[in-house]
């Protein structure tokens, strides 16, 4: 199947500080990406969809100015958390879309705010 | 949204085949059935998906009902390596939603 690059794979940081994770479609044109979070023991959520050039589209409950998604290119998209508390701990995933049926996940990356 | 039900767990021997279950009722014409895995800590891993016809490909089959109203996946041999939570989804439309999956645990 198709490859979906993330990283970080792991990141901690202080509390207040933003950090950036990258999710790269590495052998084919993601014309759309969809991240999610993930709590411990719990199921995946959709967080926002972004299309290629366009504005991120979030689900209901996730800040906008919170989580930034930047989808600038076929080939990669990017998700950063800013000003990041403990309660933004999470593992977040990443995946995109080809124009046919198939939707490849990133590996994860695990957000560890202190 | 197409819902789907799963159970929450399920043993297997090693070896033996797994026959997971799923119910989506509510499966719409034009949606397909997806299943994925998730190890622990790991971004889910596509296994199959299909409309109504039964699929087959490396790692699983998948049977779906002929009113599509349920489908079962089945690991032919599972080894411990299959251990995982497997999620049956609805597509509709680009996206995936998630439930709440079935945490298949292959003992030896």
């Amino acid at each position: 199947g198709a490859v979906v690059s993330q990283h970080p794979s792991r990141v901690i940081c202080k509390s207040g500080t933003s950090v950036k994770i990258e999710c790269r479609s590495l052998d084919f044109q993601a014309t759309t990406m969809f991240w999610y979070r993930q709590f411990p023991k719990k199921s995946l959520m959709l967080m926002a969809t972004s299309n290629e050039g366009s504005k991120a589209t979030y689900e209901q409950g996730v800040e906008k100015d919170k989580f930034l998604i930047n989808h600038a290119s076929l080939t990669l998209s990017t998700l950063t958390v800013t000003s990041a508390h403990p309660e933004d701990s999470s593992f977040y995933i990443c995946s995109g879309s080809d124009t046919g049926t198939g939707l490849f996940f990133g590996s994860g990356t695990q957000l560890s705010v202190l | 949204d197409a819902k789907t039900t799963q159970p929450t767990s399920m043993d297997c021997a090693e070896g033996r085949a797994a026959n997971l279950p799923c119910n989506h009722s509510t499966i719409s014409g034009n949606e397909y059935v997806y299943w994925y895995r998730q190890i622990h800590s790991q971004g889910p891993q596509y296994i199959i998906h299909g409309l109504k016809n039964n699929e087959t490909n490396e790692m699983a089959s998948l049977i779906i009902t002929e009113d599509r109203k349920s489908s079962t996946l089945i690991l032919p041999h599972a080894t411990l390596r299959d251990t995982a939570v497997y999620y049956c989804i609805v597509r509709v439309g680009r996206q995936l939603t998630f439930g709440s999956g079935t945490q298949l645990t292959v003992l030896p």
